[in-house]
């Protein structure tokens, strides 16, 4: 699975957009690019996950670049809640074998008042 | 669906006891997976089961762990001869591979292990 790089931490005000960057320079063309957060003492909780096109649920947007070498997760109005690390993950999607997931050491959100 | 659960939540205990973890994962996910996260770090993969089939183990499964799926249902990690630096949160993930999900991992709230 290809390597990620995220910037360790960021901070951000509550009520205002989140956006974490991620690059994947080496992404290959069957890889999926995941974002997981993990609050304090919990385990990690799935965002959302995207191949090429953009992707918005209930919790995030995901926005990948044409060249799919970087991605941006958008929290489009951040609360206390969402102070967590996030992690930017790039595995292949599902196939006949499973993929385990390789975390760095993600990007530590804090939301402020 | 009621999620991944772990069963304990927390662990004490001394250096040379030996410790079992469960985990049940999502009904009717397939796959399920055990990770082991230390302090500051991500998780870190260990084993993973395809139904009732241990497929991959990591290089960070040592002799004294051991990791079953007797039926294709919840899984127990065991670790024998507890060592201090067997001191750890275990995440326990699942997922299904059928039909048109996309093999996306949940994780249980994890086992915090903490050896003396």
């Amino acid at each position: 699975d290809a390597k990620t790089t995220q910037p360790p931490s960021m901070d951000c005000a509550e009520g205002r957009a989140a956006n974490l960057p991620c690059n994947h320079s080496t992404i290959s063309g069957n890889e999926y690019v995941y974002w997981y957060r993990q609050i304090h003492s919990q385990g990690p909780q799935y965002i959302i996950h995207g191949l090429k096109n953009n992707e918005t649920n209930e919790m995030a947007s995901l926005i990948i670049t044409e060249d799919r070498k970087s991605s941006t997760l958008i929290l489009p109005h951040a609360t206390l809640r969402d102070t967590a690390v996030y992690y930017c993950i790039v595995r292949v999607g599902r196939t006949g074998t499973a993929s385990k997931l390789t975390f760095g050491t993600g990007t530590r959100l804090q939301v402020t008042l | 669906d009621t999620g991944v659960s772990q069963d304990p939540r927390h662990k004490i205990t001394k250096r040379g006891q030996n410790v079992t973890f469960r985990c049940d994962p999502i009904s009717e996910h397939n796959r399920l997976y055990w990770y082991r996260q230390t302090l500051g770090q991500g998780p870190e993969f260990l084993t993973y089961f395809q139904n009732e089939a241990q497929l991959e183990k990591s290089r960070l499964l040592s002799d004294r762990f051991s990791a079953e799926r007797p039926k294709g249902s919840f899984s127990t990690l065991e670790i024998q001869r507890t060592e201090q630096g067997d001191s750890a949160m275990y995440l326990c993930a699942s997922s299904s591979s059928g039909g048109h999900s996309t093999d996306t991992q949940y994780f249980g709230p994890g086992t915090r292990l903490t050896v003396l």
